[in-house]
């Protein structure tokens, strides 16, 4: 099984730009999470999903953030128009149910120019 | 607020030395708390969780509610221990997920 799967693995924009990431979860998992980690620091969950329904989107920057999982499968989070500040690993995660191990894919490292 | 602090950036040790990895965090209830690994070139995974007492790859980690702490625990590093360890807890229900800055440990021969 391939585990967590996002894409793109690396995106170099320029600042102002918009930019997505795209998540496909483990087969089965009813919880997506999307983490934001910052270099030399933890991840920090942005929003998380059960099925199609965000139940925590309480630190998404909903100015520029969005975020959607419409099917309850694969999710797409979007950056419009992205800071220099946005520069960070994007790390997508998702779980069989809400305490459950949760399983990381491999994280889109952006790079705002 | 709710916080998981992980003091240690960095943490160096030889091998065959005890190692521990602090963790403490501030939670107002019954959180539960686990420990995530990264090894180089690697996802973050799970280590281990508290509510399953098991010891994974020789580490361990008690959850003290009183002095709130879930310190991780190994009596004798090895070399492939060397990782990013990360302590994180979740309330109930799984909400609020957080994550701590990490420890880097590194495994000197």
């Amino acid at each position: 099984e391939a585990g967590v799967v996002q894409s793109p693995r690396y995106k170099i924009i320029e600042k102002k730009q918009p930019v997505a990431f795209w998540c496909n979860p483990i087969s089965g998992h009813n919880t997506l999470y999307w983490y934001l980690q910052n270099l030399g620091q933890g991840p920090e969950l942005l929003i998380r999903y059960e099925n199609e329904e965000a139940v925590d989107d309480s630190q998404l920057p909903k100015d520029r953030f969005s975020a959607e999982r419409l099917k309850g499968v694969d999710s797409t989070l979007k950056i419009q128009p992205a800071e220099l500040g946005d520069s960070a690993v994007y790390l997508c995660a998702s779980s069989r149910q809400g305490v459950d191990e949760q399983f990381f894919g491999p994280g889109t490292r952006l790079t705002v120019l | 607020a709710q916080r998981v602090t992980q003091p240690e950036k960095l943490l160096s040790v030889f091998k065959g030395a005890p190692v521990e990895l602090k963790c403490n965090y501030s939670y107002s209830g019954s959180p539960e708390l686990f420990w995530y690994v990264q090894y180089s070139r690697q996802r973050l995974q799970l280590l281990l969780r508290h509510i399953s007492r098991e010891s994974i790859k020789g580490f361990t980690a008690d959850l003290n509610k009183g002095e709130t702490s879930f310190h991780l625990k190994k009596p004798f590093a090895q070399e492939e221990d060397s990782a990013m360890y990360y302590c994180a807890l979740s309330g109930p229900g799984g909400f609020k997920t957080i994550f701590g800055a990490g420890t880097r440990l590194f495994v000197k021969a």
